[in-house]
């Protein structure tokens, strides 16, 4: 069992919109991030957190440490939000990541 | 946000050839980097941690005397891919943290690079 799990693993939905994508952990972890990788390969980082929620624009992330898991919501989404986004850990003092499998977003207009 | 680049975007070398892949922080000092490889519809891999002034760490089943790493300063970190092979074409990706008193560690990640060995 992969120590960081996501749910779905590949995700299709019409513009407009609520996106959720899931990530489970099974080990103790300083922050969890959320990733965005576009079909060019580059990554950008979204979100880290260690407790609560986090908004930016129409994204928000969530975490709940004791159920060890966390959401990402996408509202009024749109085809530029295609991509694959990736949840990953950080362990205390330890400042590599762990990723988990990648959810692949494919917004139709 | 802080910024990572990396050169070249993509390169294609022959086999038996090595090839050297930069990351640099551009707007902040790194401390430490991380090298990525990521295969086709796969999520990343770790290869090392390259820290500033001292040995990368590399991880299990990756060739240290294969995939070169080298942080000579506080915002370059570079790979060298030995005597490439076919099978170590791939997309390597770097990222650095900007480090701080935090303990939480934001990583910003390079646009990656793409190597193709023929």
């Amino acid at each position: 069992k992969n120590e960081v799990e996501q749910s779905p693993q590949n995700l299709t939905a019409q513009e407009g919109e609520f996106i959720t994508i899931n990530c489970s952990y099974s080990v103790g972890i300083s922050a969890l991030h959320w990733l965005q990788q576009h079909p060019g390969g580059g990554i950008v980082s979204l979100f880290m957190l260690s407790s609560g929620k986090k908004k930016h624009g129409r994204l928000i992330a969530t975490i709940n440490i004791q159920e060890k898991h966390s959401s990402l919501h996408i509202t009024a989404s749109h085809p530029r939000d295609s991509a694959v986004y990736i949840c990953a850990v950080s362990n205390f003092g330890n400042e590599k990541l762990t990723f988990g499998t990648g959810t692949r977003l494919t917004i139709i207009p | 946000g802080a910024v990572v680049s990396q050169h070249p975007s993509r390169v294609i070398c022959k086999s038996g050839t090595s090839v050297k892949i930069e990351c640099r922080s551009l707007d902040f000092q790194a401390t430490t980097m991380f090298w990525y490889r990521q295969f086709p519809k796969q999520s990343l891999m770790l290869m090392a941690t390259s820290n500033e002034g001292s040995k990368a760490t590399y991880e299990q089943g990756v060739e240290k005397d294969k995939f070169l790493i080298n942080h000579a300063s506080l915002t370059l970190s570079t790979l060298t891919v030995t005597s490439a092979h076919p099978e170590d074409s791939s997309f390597y990706i770097c990222s650095a943290n900007s480090g701080g008193a935090s303990r939480y560690y934001e990583q910003y990640f390079g646009p990656g690079t793409r190597l193709t060995v023929t």
